[in-house]
């Protein structure tokens, strides 16, 4: 069972570029969600996502967009990276958005910018 | 608003210690309340869970009490082993905020043989 897969593991971006962070889970689960995590901060949510073609934004939302086009696949596009984004992305999802489903957590992606 | 604090670590234990991590909530509905632990590289996985007051939670000897009138949600371990060695994360879920997951700033645990 693959579960929730990230790609990739490590990253190391320039001030200024592009990239996209890939989420993709074989659970037709119906919610996903992306959090950054940085130390001392826990987790903090970025965006997430109820449905395919569904996506709200979360606490720290600002200079990542999302996209949701099926129910496999969740990614994460940094615009203009810069330094303040340097942390690990966890991508997670559940079955549903009902209050007892837990989280299911991709193995994370350390990003670094220079 | 939902909020979650947990007791500050790093916590160091010698294999075989009593274990208890604290970790109180805020929340304007009814939440589930959550303990993910987190090893070395890897992401977050559950490692248990309670629905409605006085549940109690448990899995590989680790338990947790949902108390509402405190409301709390403390991870407890008689008997703590080297391999407990993780960052553990207590988290709730609810309604009132659309379901969103809020999460404590974690507590890292080390055990030493």
């Amino acid at each position: 069972n693959a579960g929730v897969t990230q790609t990739p593991k490590f990253q190391v971006l320039k001030t200024g570029q592009s990239m996209t962070l890939q989420c993709a889970q074989d659970m037709n689960h119906e919610y996903m969600s992306w959090y950054r995590q940085d130390p001392g901060m826990g987790l903090r949510l970025i965006h997430y996502s109820v449905g395919a073609g569904i996506t709200d934004q979360g606490e720290v939302p600002n200079g990542y967009n999302v996209s949701r086009s099926t129910t496999e696949d969740f990614p994460l596009r940094l615009l203009s990276a810069a330094p303040s984004q340097t942390s690990v992305y966890f991508c997670a999802s559940s079955y549903s958005t009902r209050r007892n489903e837990k989280l299911f957590f991709g193995s994370g992606t350390q990003l670094s910018v220079l | 608003g939902n909020s979650v604090t947990q007791m500050e670590g790093p916590v160091t234990l010698s294999e075989e210690a009593f274990l208890t991590i604290n970790c109180t909530y805020t929340a304007t509905g009814y939440p589930s309340l959550f303990w993910y632990v987190q090893y070395p590289g890897e992401g977050l996985q559950l490692l248990l869970k309670a629905t409605k007051a006085d549940d109690k939670g448990s899995n590989k000897g680790f338990e947790a009490t949902y108390r509402k009138e405190t409301t709390s949600f403390h991870l407890e371990k008689g008997s703590v082993q080297v391999s407990d060695s993780a960052v553990y994360f207590c988290a709730l879920r609810e309604p009132n905020t659309g379901n969103q997951f809020y999460f404590g700033t974690g507590t890292s645990l080390t055990v030493i043989p």
